[in-house]
């Protein structure tokens, strides 16, 4: 069956500018996360959400950064005003429900000139 | 604050070599550890997932042993394939956190032939 996909799997911008990424979970999870991933490092916690609701958002690391997920399935990642230091792989991940194994997508590379 | 720290950073063996990963953590409440591998340009994929009651799991050439006492992990691959360079990464699961999951910095490996 299909897994996590997301698009763009490539983002070039200027610096300033605003972006959205975009997950598609697998069919069926409840569960969706977004991380961000810098080179030669572990992925980075972003953001949870069970259903439509961000159960956690704690790891957002300032308010230019914001996702939805208005119907409980596809999600957004936006991103206001970005800077160089923007610059990585977002990666997302579903599960069937919280606390179960997260399945990952490629990931978007975004690289903010 | 939660920390899963790996070593080494990078690593280059040579094609039917043996070799082995360490990954320690300080999470605690422990849930869970995973081993996850992350080829290049795409999203991690889990190898291993151990309770803190397991001490080794093995899936194919992957060995994975985890001693909850010490908070230490490790991934022994047997046989390396030129397919197994890759970054190799270790996650563990905070059982305070909900689906709070802390990601080490990984391991590159790479095979040579």
């Amino acid at each position: 069956g299909a897994g996590v996909s997301q698009t763009p799997s490539n983002k070039v911008t200027e610096k300033g500018k605003y972006v959205e990424l975009r997950c598609d979970p697998i069919s069926g999870h409840t569960a969706l996360y977004w991380y961000r991933q810098s080179l030669g490092q572990g992925p980075e916690f972003l953001i949870y959400f069970q259903g439509t609701g961000a159960a956690d958002d704690s790891g957002l690391p300032n308010d230019r950064f914001f996702a939805v997920r208005p119907e409980g399935s596809v999600s957004t990642l936006k991103i206001q005003r970005t800077e160089r230091g923007d610059s990585a792989v977002y990666l997302c991940a579903s599960s069937p429900q919280p606390g179960s194994e997260q399945y990952f997508g490629p990931g978007t590379r975004l690289t903010v000139t | 604050k939660n920390q899963v720290e790996q070593s080494p950073q990078s690593l280059i063996i040579l094609e039917g070599k043996n070799c082995t990963l360490q990954c320690n953590y300080t999470v605690s409440p422990f849930s869970n550890l995973r081993w996850y591998k992350q080829d290049t340009g795409r999203g991690p994929v889990s190898l291993t997932i151990m309770t803190f009651s397991e001490n080794t799991k093995s899936n194919g050439r992957y060995t994975a042993t985890l001693d909850a006492d010490t908070k230490q992990s490790s991934l022994h691959i047997t046989a390396s394939q030129l397919s197994d360079s890759a970054s190799y990464i270790c996650v563990v699961r905070d059982n305070n956190a909900g689906n709070m999951l802390t990601f080490g910095g990984g391991t590159r490996l790479m095979v040579k032939p």
